[in-house]
């Protein structure tokens, strides 16, 4: 039974280019969230989506940020025009409900800025 | 012990020991608390969860104690391994939501 599955693990990008991070829920489950963890800090959350929904992007930054998950498809965090304050481990976790707990994570994507 | 700046707090225990981790969460109204691992590399996992109407539950090797007189959480790992080594974070959830509030965590090394 796998479980959520992110890819690339690492991404390398020089500033000013776009990242593309994917998260693949574990089976069964349609929420997704997002969560940014910076050396040696917490998890902060980022935003909450269910299928073709974003349910709450409260934590996410206003501008080149954005998130989708498609009805078909992993869910997708996109950055554009990235900076170097951007590099951090970005992390995905689901569940199999509204509010379900507990969130299953994935091993993130540590992105790295030149 | 604790140290402050940039630095996680560190635990250094011997094979064997049993291990407290502490946590002082923020929102007297948090009313479910999880505690996650996270070894290098890898993503949070689940350890152990409480709701604020009980004062402790146990689990395999683990044990979570809830003070909410004085916001303060606790795991205690008892007959600590090797493979316990990681850091560990406690996550807060106030009235119902879904977003959770994470500890910034401590590092537990274990010796052989």
């Amino acid at each position: 039974n796998a479980g959520v599955m992110q890819n690339p693990r690492h991404l390398v990008r020089r500033r000013g280019q776009e990242a593309r991070l994917r998260c693949s829920p574990m089976k069964g489950h349609s929420h997704v969230y997002w969560y940014r963890q910076l050396p040696e800090e917490g998890l902060k959350f980022m935003v909450y989506l269910q299928k073709e929904n974003i349910i709450d992007e409260s934590g996410m930054p206003k501008e080149r940020f954005s998130a989708e998950f498609p009805k078909e498809g992993p869910s997708i965090l996109r950055i554009q025009q990235v900076v170097r304050g951007d590099s951090a481990a970005y992390f995905c976790a689901s569940s199999d409900g509204q509010g379900g707990q507990p969130q299953h994570f994935g091993d993130g994507t540590r992105l790295s800025i030149l | 012990g604790e140290s402050v700046g940039l630095h996680l707090p560190t635990l250094s225990v011997q094979e064997g020991d049993n291990s407290i981790i502490n946590c002082a969460y923020s929102n007297s109204a948090s009313d479910y608390f999880i505690w996650y691992k996270q070894e290098s590399g890898k993503g949070p996992q689940f350890i152990i969860d409480i709701r604020s109407n009980m004062d402790k539950r146990q689990g395999q090797r683990v044990t979570v104690l809830l003070n909410k007189t004085v916001k303060h959480l606790s795991l205690q790992i008892a007959a600590t391994q090797p493979g316990d080594s990681a850091v560990y974070f406690c996550a807060e959830f106030t009235g119902g939501s879904y977003i959770p509030t994470f500890g910034r965590g401590t590092s537990l090394i274990v010796h052989p």
